[in-house]
């Protein structure tokens, strides 16, 4: 049973818009998420967290948003630049467990 | 300051046979951890040692075991392979400060192992 769900495989998106990437969670102990960037042939690369006490944490053209009561939490990036294209992982934590990592999203920025 | 490396990058392997893969953290880094990424399955944990003891572990069956030496330096040992072990292993280190809310995991390229 997959605890973290992102049910878009792939978003094309284009080039100085807003990408909007969703995930969703079932284990409501998850007490913090965090987004990931993986470019191919190269280890995730990390983006931006949020702790379940918060409901925005923002870094630059990035924000998360996370919605406990929903248990969904979403990544914005605006303006959505060319290099900003690769696969997205959404990741949960409860306490000192390792990461439950989402199946990803695949970003395209179109030109 | 550099990154997490791992060894090897690609390694070609046959049922029945054991492989160890090699992971160096970054400098001043005591946590390790390690992840296991397939098509259908995404990114999945595996285990996670910190001064030389295993402290978290996944749902992996017993054939998958790691090691952590003095130096933080881990390896990770996979025996009896199977062709479904065929995937992308990954490697995570952290600095695990005392009473910090969350340790950013910062990630080596990973090895690919292919399993014939």
């Amino acid at each position: 049973d997959q605890q973290v769900k992102q049910n878009s495989p792939s978003l094309s998106v284009q080039e100085g818009r807003i990408s909007i990437l969703n995930c969703d969670y079932t284990n409501s102990m998850f007490d913090y998420f965090l987004w990931y960037k993986k470019y191919p042939a190269e280890g995730p690369t990390f983006l931006i967290s949020i702790s379940s006490i918060k409901d925005k944490n923002e870094d630059g053209r990035f924000t998360v948003f996370l919605n406990k009561s929903a248990k969904h939490l979403s990544l914005h990036i605006v303006p959505s630049q060319p290099g900003d294209s690769a696969v997205y992982f959404c990741a949960a934590k409860r306490g000192a467990d390792g990461l439950t990592f989402g199946k990803g999203t695949h970003l395209i920025i179109q030109p | 300051k550099a990154g997490v490396t791992q060894t090897p990058r690609y390694l070609i392997k046959t049922r029945g046979q054991q492989v160890t893969l090699s992971c160096s953290p970054i400098s001043g880094h005591r946590s390790v951890s390690w992840y296991q990424q397939t098509p259908g399955q995404g990114l999945q944990f595996l285990f996670e040692y910190f001064s030389e003891t295993q402290r978290n572990k996944g749902n992996f069956p017993g054939r998958f075991s790691g090691r952590q030496f003095s130096n933080s330096r881990s390896e990770m040992n996979v025996s009896t392979l199977e062709l479904g072990d065929s995937a992308l292993y990954l490697c995570a280190s952290s600095l695990d400060v005392v009473e910090s809310s969350y340790n950013e995991q910062f990630f080596g390229p990973g090895t690919r192992l292919t399993v014939l």
